[in-house]
């Protein structure tokens, strides 16, 4: 069964920095583009960034560009949003997911809550 | 950037058909998908490429694309189809997904 599991959420202070993982079981990571999505509280999906199968094609949303760094290690079948210098605007649940045929995400986890506050 | 433009809202009558618009420039030469949320829940993909439904998505639901506006479509709506709903595509210019701003389906 495939499952997507994301973890490293929390309370944060502005200008600190968070790692959040996504743990993935139940297909072939290894073969399996990824992305992050978030969603801000009462707000819309807002995508954040893509990473290819191997790791070596990345991409950002601009508003996270500098700030957010996405890698992953397909040995432990898990991947990484590191951020740096949080905003309270960074405030939101981050949707880990999986690429799917045609440019979708097929399949998505539930989700880790960043709260950004002083 | 490219930008996905969805109406905030959209009531229907249970039985009856809804259907959802997504504009953007010379959409109809991408590819779509559609995203159900239910409250408190993650989203689902419910259509993508041209057309498709993952497994477990009812036939009820259907999409469409041409020209600036796609559409999915849900017949027979039902209580349980009330959502938030999500449109999105991969822009190859900027290498980046774009998500509309989402349209709130209600069932009266």
């Amino acid at each position: 069964q495939e499952q997507l599991v994301e973890s490293g959420g929390g309370v944060v202070q502005p200008g600190t920095s968070l790692r959040l993982s996504c743990a993935a079981s139940g297909f072939t990571f290894a073969s399996s583009s990824m992305d992050w999505v978030r969603q801000a509280p009462g707000k819309g999906l807002q995508w954040v960034a893509y990473i290819s199968h191997d790791g070596g094609i990345k991409s950002y949303d601009d508003s996270v560009t500098g700030r957010f760094t996405l890698f992953r290690d397909n040995s432990k079948n898990t991947m990484f949003l590191e951020i740096n210098s949080v905003r309270l605007e960074d405030s939101a649940i981050y949707y880990c997911t999986r690429d799917g045929e045609g440019g979708s995400l097929d399949f998505w986890g539930q989700g880790a809550l960043v709260t950004v506050s002083s | 950037s490219y930008v996905l433009t969805q109406p905030p809202s959209v009531s229907v009558a249970p039985g009856q058909t809804a259907r959802i618009s997504c504009g953007g420039i010379n959409i109809g030469r991408k590819s779509v998908s559609w995203y159900q949320q239910r409250p408190g829940q993650a989203p689902i993909l419910v259509i993508y490429y041209h057309g498709g439904r993952p497994s477990g998505i009812p036939e009820r639901f259907s999409g469409s694309n041409s020209g600036n506006t796609a559409s999915l479509t849900i017949i027979r709506v039902e209580a349980g189809d009330e959502a938030d709903y999500y449109c999105q595509v991969w822009d190859t210019d900027s290498a980046h997904r774009v998500f509309g701003g989402g349209t709130k389906l209600t069932v009266l």
